[in-house]
């Protein structure tokens, strides 16, 4: 019963490549997002999506696409791989700001 | 704007010590405030939540505490395990309506047998 399942959890690809994250959550949640924890184990906001509905976009190259199907999917989409997007990236939920957030396990990304 | 910042980062401690965990922030005005555990290869678990109207939350040998005005939180961990070895990470959202957390730096614990 994975609450916030994210697939891969490994992905090796090489540059230039476009890859996706998918990220799935059955706990009912409003909203959903993408972090990118760097080789620093620093985490980061890239997108957040309240009922499908995008409302945070930060400072992220327009390379990183985010889209969701349904409420509760909200997969990650990114062109032309760089070296530099290599970091796990973690998706997670929430039913309102109140209860706080459920993360999923992350997926690692390994761009050569 | 928000920065987070957690001391110290590494934290080593011998089984069956009380231990706490510093989290501070610049910007006093949070809606909220997370403490998480990160699992080398494994995701986020949160730990405790307060709620800015709160000053502490406790979840068996954990609690968390929270002062505004001075931009800190603590996390204690009473009677500390081996298997409580991980990252601790605080977050806080600034404000309602920001859908968004901003993380600090973490504290990597390990609890030695």
């Amino acid at each position: 019963d994975t609450a916030v399942s994210q697939t891969p959890k490994y992905l090796v690809t090489q540059m230039g490549n476009d890859k996706s994250i998918k990220c799935e959550q059955n706990l009912g949640h409003d909203t959903m997002y993408w972090y990118k924890q760097d080789s620093k184990k620093f985490l980061k906001i890239m997108f957040s999506y309240n009922n499908k509905e995008l409302i945070i976009n930060e400072t992220v190259p327009n390379r990183f696409s985010p889209k969701s199907p349904d409420k509760a999917h909200l997969n990650l989409h990114i062109n032309s791989l760089e070296l530099g997007d290599s970091a796990v990236y973690f998706c997670a939920s929430s039913e309102v700001e109140e209860s706080g957030y459920t993360f999923g396990s992350g997926t690692r990304l390994t761009v050569v | 704007k928000q920065e987070v910042t957690q001391i110290p980062a590494a934290l080593s401690v011998p089984e069956g010590e009380n231990l706490v965990l510093n989290c501070s922030f610049t910007d006093s005005a949070i809606y909220n405030l997370q403490w998480f555990r990160q699992d080398p290869g494994k995701g986020l678990t949160s730990l405790l939540l307060i709620q800015s109207s709160q000053r502490e939350q406790t979840s068996g040998r954990l609690n968390a505490s929270l002062d505004k005005s001075s931009g800190r939180s603590t996390l204690y961990i009473a009677a500390s395990q081996p298997g409580d070895s991980a990252t601790y990470l605080c977050a806080v959202e600034p404000t309602s309506g920001t859908y968004k957390y901003i993380f600090g730096t973490g504290t990597r614990l390990k609890v030695l047998a």
